[in-house]
């Protein structure tokens, strides 16, 4: 079976420090993959999706980006952390688009930047 | 621009009670609309995906509908348990998308013992 792995759980960061984010998805090849980030009081919003290694479209302007250099690892990076950047960021991925297409996501990392 | 609502916002009821639980979205050229469940602090857990060309899906004491001339859907719980207490999400996946999801900012629940 498939499984999303997805960490830090937890992470504060102080202003100005950089990030990384980590994202690997098992029992599954060449998958899509998905960053969204969501804010207090606010839906889910995509950030960023990956079809293939080194594919990255981003859906935002945004202080962050994100990287594919394996195909089943996907990675959110910051060079300077901004206080709005804090929020609960999800990784998710799917086998295929289309209408049959479900999305299965990761259990989330808190970031907090203070 | 597709966007996604959810009514109501939050809802409270008592233990045993059937419960409806409403999306609806403005575009209807959609591939799909997925029913997720999210925990306090956790992530997502999908519960039922509707692909565009169906009406209803069913799993245990979930049903969902889809409308999509209308732009609808609904997700039905019976007899509601404490441990149904979750924020329920509704998400639409946009045809010709590469399995982009727009998300409704999600329905909060809670079921009373």
């Amino acid at each position: 079976s498939q499984t999303i792995h997805q960490w830090p759980a937890t992470l504060v960061q102080p202003v100005g420090s950089p990030l990384s984010l980590e994202c690997t998805v098992e029992g599954t090849s060449n998958p899509n993959l998905y960053w969204y980030r969501q804010a207090a009081g606010r839906g889910l919003q995509l950030l960023f999706y990956s079809v293939g290694i080194g594919q990255i479209s981003s859906e935002v302007p945004q202080n962050l980006s994100a990287s594919r250099p394996q195909d089943r690892q996907f990675i959110l990076s910051s060079k300077k952390l901004l206080l709005s950047d804090s929020g609960f960021y999800l990784c998710a991925w799917s086998p295929m688009t289309g209408a049959k297409t479900e999305a299965f996501f990761g259990q989330g990392t808190r970031l907090t930047v203070v | 621009k597709q966007e996604v609502t959810q009514i109501p916002a939050a809802l409270s009821v008592p233990e045993g009670e059937n419960l409806v639980l409403n999306c609806s979205f403005t575009d209807s050229a959609i591939y799909n609309l997925q029913w997720f469940r999210q925990d306090p602090g956790k992530g997502l857990t999908s519960l039922l995906l509707i692909q565009s060309s169906q009406r209803e899906q069913t799993s245990g004491r979930l049903n969902a509908s889809l409308d999509k001339s209308s732009g609808r859907s609904t997700l039905y719980i019976a007899a509601s348990q404490p441990g149904d207490s979750a924020t329920y999400l509704c998400a639409v996946m946009e045809g010709g998308s590469q399995g982009n999801l727009i998300f409704g900012k999600g329905t909060k629940l809670s079921v009373k013992p």
